[in-house]
């Protein structure tokens, strides 16, 4: 069972266009993780949200949180064609164990086209 | 430095037979998970080891799933009666401590069960 719910599933852009990535999950969290996967390759580690914060960015990308509607969003400005790839949102709830398991979404499929 | 490597990357199996997956770490992370990610879907947890001890195995589907960490670096996900349901890509990613530490992921091994 997955606690994330990515939306939409698939979006296709236009390079240059920006690309946004919503993300929707169930319970309590102390941080909120994106990961980015390449056709059949491994997760890439994008940004980290923690439960305090609202808004981050790194680069291109700018992630906000809102843990009262539970949600996140993932925008990619200025798309490239090498943004394409599937991106997943994974949640941190920290448990008793002081490890964190990651619950992750089904991730949106993103496409730049040139 | 190197990352997370998995082998072998690829695995064709007979209903019934026996696989095992293996897993090389960052050198000195602690933490280290294996993840099951289904064909469109995001990984799911499967277990998780701190150095050699196994914390969480709730997310393992069955008895028919193994995993260990013998000396606190490699380690093996054995599987054992191979089912269609198996089929697979099968993630492991390490940690350096505990968290909020990144999870850095390998490359994955697909499994297909014949």
């Amino acid at each position: 069972s997955q606690q994330g719910e990515e939306d939409p599933q698939a979006l296709s852009i236009q390079e240059g266009e920006n690309a946004t990535m919503n993300c929707s999950y169930k319970t309590s969290i102390n941080n909120l993780q994106w990961y980015r996967q390449n056709s059949g390759r491994g997760l890439v580690h994008l940004i980290l949200i923690r439960s305090n914060e609202r808004e981050k960015h790194s680069g291109r990308l700018r992630v906000t949180l809102d843990t009262s509607k539970k949600s996140s969003s993932l925008l990619i400005t200025a798309s490239r064609a090498a943004d394409t790839a599937s991106y997943f949102c994974a949640t941190d709830a920290g448990f008793s164990g002081g490890y964190n398991k990651l619950i992750f979404g089904a991730g949106t499929r993103l496409a730049v086209h040139p | 430095g190197a990352g997370v490597s998995q082998s072998p990357r690829y695995k064709v199996a007979k209903r019934g037979q026996d696989v095992a997956l293996r897993c090389d770490p960052i050198s000195g992370h602690v933490s280290l998970f294996w993840y099951q990610q289904a064909l469109g879907q995001g990984p799911e947890f499967l277990t998780y080891f701190q150095n050699e001890a196994q914390l969480d195995k709730s997310g393992l589907p069955s008895d028919r799933f193994f995993a260990e960490r013998p000396e606190g670096s490699v380690s093996t996900l054995k599987i054992q009666r191979t089912q269609q349901e198996d089929s697979a890509v099968y993630l492991c990613a390490s940690s350096l401590k505990g968290p909020p530490e990144t999870q850095y992921f390998g490359p994955g091994t697909r499994l297909l069960v014949l």
